[in-house]
Formats: structure tokens, C-alpha cells, sequence
């Protein structure tokens, strides 16, 4: 099983700063890697997927980057909406698998 | 656009089965994609149980692999899921995804949360 571990845990940041989150694989995923925000008290929510596509509806401040096993999703300018759980996921052989997620908070 | 809903009890015993429907609207699931179910227990990160082609094809978490089964049923446009044997870790919020293009979930159901508890 494919193992993804995101660092920090923990990201402490004030609005209109840049997120830099981190999502490594223990093995290649190629680019199928995607990530997601969580809001308490509700469902995850598509971001980016194979790398570096934003899903549809997602504002430009959201990118993603990397591939083989070191990925990277980037806020470039943080608004009040955005602070939250992200998570990355892969798919490889079959099996899905979820990072333990980034919390982003309010400095 | 593609909305799901999980449906089913709240509450089970342990050593019981857990059920769970997801109700597709906007999109007929004979037509195509990948369907899955993920949980996340209070206050952690979440964990993929399985995923089920629209003809029926399963794949499951292989930790989970003993307990489960997903199936559709196209005559309602839904698809189930059974997690047989629960205990006390298997207390979650449970969400039914749509899978696209296979490598991500799409859409999200709004999750039910299951309570493992006598």
C-alpha cells in the first residue's frame, strides 16, 4: 500500500499570505495524485486533481505541482474562506489511499 | 449536476452489519463511472473503503476487504454498501463519492455519521 505523508500538520498563517503544503508518496503515483479541502461539518471538496488541474469551480489562487512522489499544493494569496483541512490522495494499482491531512490556520 | 445522498441507520450493535445506501441523482449510474465510499472517524483523516464500476466490477481497501461489499443497483440508481462485523472503530462519518475518472472523487455525498454502540 502506497503511503502519502503531508507536512506540516500544521500551518499557521494570516490572510493574504502564501501556503505552501506538502504531499509525499512512499512509491511513484506518476501524476495521480489529487487534493481536497475540508470544512468542519462537511464533506471534502475536489481542489486539484492528476497533479496539477483545478476541478471545476475552483479560483485560480489554487495550484498544484509535482510528480512521481513529491507533490505540492500551493494558496497563493489566503482568504478567510480558505482556512481548513486539506488532504492528497492517491490512486495506484487499484487501491486509494488519503494523506493525514494539513490544517491551515488563522495566525 | 451529479448529487448524492446517504441514507441508512445511524445507530448499529457491535458484531452487526452496517448498511448504507447512496441515492445518484442527476446522472443515471448505468451510464458509466467509478462509485465509491470513504469514512472518517471523529476528529481524524479519512480512509477509502471501496469502489464499484457501474457493471459491478469491486475494489476494496485490503483492511477492510474481509467485512465489506459494495453493490449497485441501476433499477434505483444507487449503490450499497455493507461492513459486516462492526465494532467500536468503525464508528465514522461515511461518504459516497462519484469517481469520474477513476483517480479522484468527485462529487461527495454530505456523509452520514454511524455509531457503533450497544
Amino acid at each position: 500500500e502506497i503511503v502519502l505523508t503531508q507536512s506540516p500538520a500544521t500551518l499557521s498563517l494570516s490572510p493574504g499570505e502564501r501556503a505552501t503544503l506538502s504531499c509525499r508518496a512512499s512509491q511513484s503515483v506518476s501524476s495521480y495524485l489529487a487534493w481536497y479541502q475540508q470544512k468542519p461539518g462537511q464533506a471534502p471538496r475536489l481542489l486539484i486533481y492528476d497533479a496539477s488541474n483545478r476541478a471545476t469551480g475552483i479560483p485560480a489562487r489554487f495550484s498544484g505541482s509535482g510528480s512521481g512522489t513529491d507533490f505540492t499544493l500551493t494558496i497563493s494569496s489566503l482568504e478567510p474562506e480558505d482556512f481548513a483541512v486539506y488532504y492528497c490522495q492517491q490512486r495506484s494499482n487499484w487501491s486509494w489511499t488519503f494523506g493525514q491531512g494539513t490544517k491551515v490556520e488563522i495566525k | 449536476q451529479v448529487q448524492l445522498q446517504e441514507s441508512g441507520p445511524g445507530l448499529v450493535k457491535p458484531s452487526e452489519t452496517l448498511s448504507l445506501t447512496c441515492a445518484v441523482s442527476g446522472y443515471s449510474i448505468s451510464s458509466g463511472y467509478y462509485w465509491g465510499w470513504i469514512r472518517q472517524p471523529p476528529g481524524k483523516g479519512l480512509e477509502w473503503i471501496g469502489s464499484i464500476y457501474h457493471s459491478g466490477s469491486t475494489y476494496y481497501n485490503p483492511s477492510l476487504k474481509s467485512r465489506v461489499t459494495i453493490s449497485v443497483d441501476t433499477s434505483k440508481n444507487q449503490f450499497s454498501l455493507k461492513l459486516s462485523s462492526v465494532t467500536a472503530a468503525d464508528t465514522a462519518v461515511y461518504y459516497c463519492a462519484i469517481q469520474l475518472w477513476l483517480h479522484h472523487f468527485d462529487y461527495w455525498g454530505q456523509g452520514t455519521l454511524v455509531t457503533v454502540s450497544s
